[in-house]
């Protein structure tokens, strides 16, 4: 079956750092990959979507790469502020489609100022 | 605003006692989703429905029922089977058609056993 994994340590860095968060995946070939923010107490809320035949994506401070021989993606934040604390969750299409996404565990990121 | 609106934020159940958990949503989106999140985990998927009047199970629907009675509309019933429900319970949609790869998120139900 699918399987998500994401570092269940927390990641503490300095303000102004990068940040690099790391999504495995196995048993697997998704057409796409996302990664969502999610604060404390609150819903996820979506952030950026990577296809398979895209290498890297940017958003402003955040940058996604999605390795697929490797089968793992790569989210960075730079010139990391206090505010972008918070558990950041990668997720996956279920193989079997039905419009169903499958979630990692998800990285809780402190930056400190 | 458009969005996804779940009350209440806080629910006490007692035990033996169904509750039910509301989710709205004018996004006018077709899919609509139930997760249940512990700490620790990721999110999984109790039911989801792609269209009105039709809904699937997800991994962990055991103890759980839900309708689909509107399109804006999903409501989550915890019944008194389902034997561990304290946790955080997220409702999500997602559109149809050309952007329907992304989740949109209520800001979810902390469900409590008194």
């Amino acid at each position: 079956s699918q399987k998500i994994e994401q570092n269940s340590e927390a990641l503490n860095i300095q303000e102004g750092k990068t940040a690099t968060l790391t999504c495995n995946y196995t048993n697997y070939s998704p057409a796409y990959l996302q990664w969502y923010r999610q604060d404390p107490g609150r819903g996820p809320v979506f952030l950026l979507l990577i296809r398979e035949n895209e290498k890297e994506k940017r958003k402003e401070r955040l940058k996604v790469t999605f390795d697929t021989t490797l089968k793992q993606s790569l989210f960075h934040i730079t010139a990391s502020q206090p505010a972008d604390s918070a558990t950041y969750l990668c997720a996956l299409p279920f193989s079997g489609g039905y419009n169903k996404l499958i979630f990692g565990a998800g990285t809780r990121l402190a930056v400190h100022p | 605003d458009g969005g996804i609106t779940q009350s209440p934020k806080y629910l006490f159940r007692k035990e033996g006692q169904n509750v039910t958990l509301s989710c709205e949503q004018n996004l006018n989106h077709d899919a609509m989703y139930w997760y249940r999140q512990d700490p620790g985990q990721g999110l999984r998927l109790i039911y989801y429905s792609q269209i009105v009047n039709d809904f699937q199970k997800g991994d962990i629907a055991e103890g759980y029922s839900v309708s689909r009675e509107k399109k804006e509309s999903f409501p989550l019933t915890v019944t008194s089977a389902q034997k561990n429900p304290t946790a955080f319970y997220l409702c999500a949609s997602m559109a149809s058609g050309g952007a329907r790869e992304t989740q949109y998120f209520g800001p979810g139900t902390r469900l409590l056993v008194l």
